[in-house]
């Protein structure tokens, strides 16, 4: 299978401060990944979607100012919640993808999940 | 536009009875669907996936799909459910044209297996 880690696994911050989430693919590179947020009991909203090498596409509604995403790498993306505030408290989940990789048919590998707790 | 439904939030069920957790879509071109679970705190599992081929998909812990295009939905059965089941359920659909496929997921189904 693919291995998709993500981390830290739970980080709480101070209003106002930065935070950086890592995801990165641990068994395949990734040409793609994406960035879901997750608020309590409900499904999962796509933020962003980012290939390597290349800016992130954001959805409608999605800050970009805020939620800066870097895919630097082939297994390595990174989202930062720049000046977080309590609204910001939420669930994020990563995901990622290889175009190149025979049998991956499209299909996302979820990383574990970060859970922000913004004071 | 392209979406997926679930039309059930909750599903209650008593343990070792059978569930079947409904997912319809609605997409103009072919679809690749799947179905995940989540557990408290944790990111997605795949339970199952439908790429082509066979209509009737079998997935982990006894878990299986059926994909009916005419009727454009995959619901989800298992013939005997388990504690252990209650979770999240997530049906997701695959869509796009090549090298920017992106999912749709479901509203989710709560699935709660009751002693």
């Amino acid at each position: 299978g693919a291995v998709v880690s993500q981390h830290p696994s739970r980080v709480i911050c101070k209003s106002g401060t930065s935070v950086k989430i890592e995801c990165r693919s641990l068994d395949f590179q990734a040409t793609t990944m994406f960035w879901y947020r997750q608020f309590p009991k409900k499904s999962l909203m796509l933020m962003a979607t980012s290939n390597e090498g290349s800016k992130a596409t954001y959805e409608q509604g999605v800050e970009k100012d805020k939620f800066l995403i870097n895919h630097a790498s082939l297994t390595l993306s990174t989202l930062t919640v720049t000046s977080a505030h309590p609204e910001d408290s939420s669930f994020y989940i990563c995901s990622a993808t290889s175009a190149e990789r025979e049998g991956f048919y499209n299909e996302q590998f979820f990383g574990p999940g970060t859970r922000l707790t913004v004071l | 536009a392209q979406s997926v439904t679930q039309l059930d939030s909750q599903v209650p069920v008593f343990e070792e009875a059978p569930v079947e957790l409904r997912c319809n879509y609605s997409s103009s071109v072919s679809v690749y669907l799947f179905w995940y679970v989540q557990y408290p705190n944790q990111g997605l599992q795949l339970l199952l996936k439908y790429l082509s081929g066979s209509t009737l998909v079998k997935g982990i812990n006894g878990f299986e799909a059926e994909f009916n295009k005419s009727q454009t939905s995959f619901h989800l059965r298992k013939p005997s459910v388990h504690i252990s089941d209650t979770a999240e359920y997530f049906c997701a659909v695959s869509i796009g044209t090549s090298g920017t496929y992106k999912y749709i997921f479901g509203t989710g189904t709560r699935l709660k297996v009751l002693a």
